[in-house]
């Protein structure tokens, strides 16, 4: 069954540093997604991308974050300058149409430290 | 913002039983999802409601959209040791968007 992959599974970065975490969603979907979930808590949507264009974004996702799809497979969030408080779980989730199930990576684990 | 209240909290209990969870919110939803989630993994979905009163079972779980919409819950029958794992209800608004808010999750320990 096709799956959304995300690398890495688990990434370090000093506080400051630029990160990119990187999905490939599923192949013929069209909606794009990042949620985050801090430990323990639950799962938070940051941001929607629909036809090569940010559709929504919840008010975590500021300026120091963006989102991009470069190719025809991949779909990355970038984080600029990285706060200890953007330690989380970061998970990437895909759907083919508007109203079908979303289907979620199994996450990249950003610290910072 | 928008809060989906799940209960309980956490569940344990024996191989075997029965269990029930639920979510509200105080706002309408025109589809509700349910996941379960397992430790250091993704989400995944175990059933996807679409219109309200909808009563969908998959496998030993069964769940339903609640007639007000603003409802949901997810029962599993003959519960085994591997139904252990934080269980989210999500709700969708629909649109284009169709962005999901989640639930804040009920842990459920099964002992064999």
């Amino acid at each position: 069954e096709p799956e959304v992959t995300q690398t890495p599974s688990h990434q370090v970065t000093q506080m400051g540093q630029e990160v990119i975490l990187r999905c490939v969603p599923i192949s013929n979907h069209l909606y794009f997604y990042w949620y985050r979930q801090i430990l323990g808590q639950k799962v938070e949507f940051l941001v929607s991308f629909y036809n090569n264009e940010i559709s929504e974004k919840s008010e975590i996702f500021d300026d120091q974050f963006s989102v991009e799809r470069p190719d025809g497979s991949n779909f990355t969030l970038k984080i600029r300058s990285t706060k200890l408080e953007d330690s989380a779980m970061y998970f990437c989730a895909s759907r083919g149409t508007a109203n079908s199930p979303l289907h979620f990576g199994n996450g990249t684990r950003l610290t910072v430290t | 913002g928008q809060q989906l209240n799940q209960s309980p909290q956490s569940m344990f209990i024996q191989e075997g039983e029965d269990v029930s969870m639920n979510c509200t919110s105080s706002s309408i939803f025109n589809t509700w999802l349910w996941y379960k989630q397992d430790p250091g993994e993704g989400p995944v979905l175990l059933i996807a409601l679409y219109k309200a009163g909808e009563l969908t079972s998959n496998g030993r779980l069964t769940a339903q959209f609640g007639i007000t919409r603003k409802d949901s819950f997810l029962n599993i029958s003959a519960s085994i040791p591997s139904d252990v794992g934080i269980y989210f209800c999500a709700g969708g608004y629909g649109g284009a968007t169709n962005k999901l808010i989640f639930g804040t999750g009920t842990l459920l320990a099964v002992q064999p």
